[in-house]
């Protein structure tokens, strides 16, 4: 079985860029979570997908956001692009009793 | 709010100790408490929740609501123990609205 997988696995970009992050759960997993890591931060809660919809999201501005398509992949967008915005990002999916699969990360460096 | 507090940040024992990590959490309703290990060039992945009682690799945690911990614990360490750590808090009755909270990890060596 496939796990969570993640693209791509580093991106680069400079500050006010958009940055696009794509997420492919296990087959059957309908909610995907997204998480950053940042450096001295851990692991903050960013959006939960499930079914198609956004269900809730973590203490991120507006200009974090995504989507959840019909085959329950997702996508994360970062607009404006900040340095802070540097971190490893991870998708994790879920049957939805807590117990993630999560993906490698995408590492996001804004330069 | 909820909070998880690992209050270690590293932790150093040699092969053969015992070892316990720390995990302290605050939330006001009925928690869903987890383990996440995260080995050298691996993913995070899920250890063992406490709803399930059981050992993963001789570790086991217990939950105890009286004082709000959920510490990891195995008797005897071995050297493939070495990882970072993390707990994390769901929000049982949010249905995983809130997603997981975590802990900022304990990083675990074991000495040989």
């Amino acid at each position: 079985e496939a796990g969570v997988t993640q693209s791509p696995t580093h991106l680069i970009k400079t500050r006010g860029q958009q940055a696009t992050l794509r997420c492919s759960p296990i087959s059957g997993h309908t909610s995907v979570y997204w998480y950053q890591q940042a450096l001295g931060l851990g692991l903050q809660f960013l959006l939960w997908y499930d079914e198609g919809e956004e269900r809730n999201r973590g203490n991120f501005p507006p200009r974090f956001s995504g989507r959840q398509f019909p085959n329950y992949s997702s996508e994360l967008n970062v607009n404006a692009l900040e340095l802070e915005d540097s971190a490893l990002y991870l998708c994790a999916s879920s049957l939805g009793w807590g117990g993630y699969t999560f993906g490698s990360g995408t590492r996001l460096t804004v330069v | 709010a909820q909070r998880v507090t690992q209050p270690e940040k590293l932790l150093s024992v040699f092969k053969g100790a015992p070892v316990e990590l720390k995990c302290n959490y605050s939330y006001s309703g009925s928690p869903e408490l987890f383990w996440y290990v995260q080995y050298s060039r691996q993913r995070l992945q899920l250890l063992l929740r406490h709803i399930s009682r059981e050992s993963i690799k001789g570790f086991t945690a217990d939950l105890n609501k009286g004082e709000t911990s959920f510490h990891l614990k195995k008797p005897f360490a071995q050297e493939e123990d070495s990882a970072m750590y993390y707990c994390a808090l769901s929000s049982r009755s949010g249905g995983g609205a809130d997603g997981l909270t975590f802990g900022k990890g304990t990083h675990l060596i074991i000495q040989p």
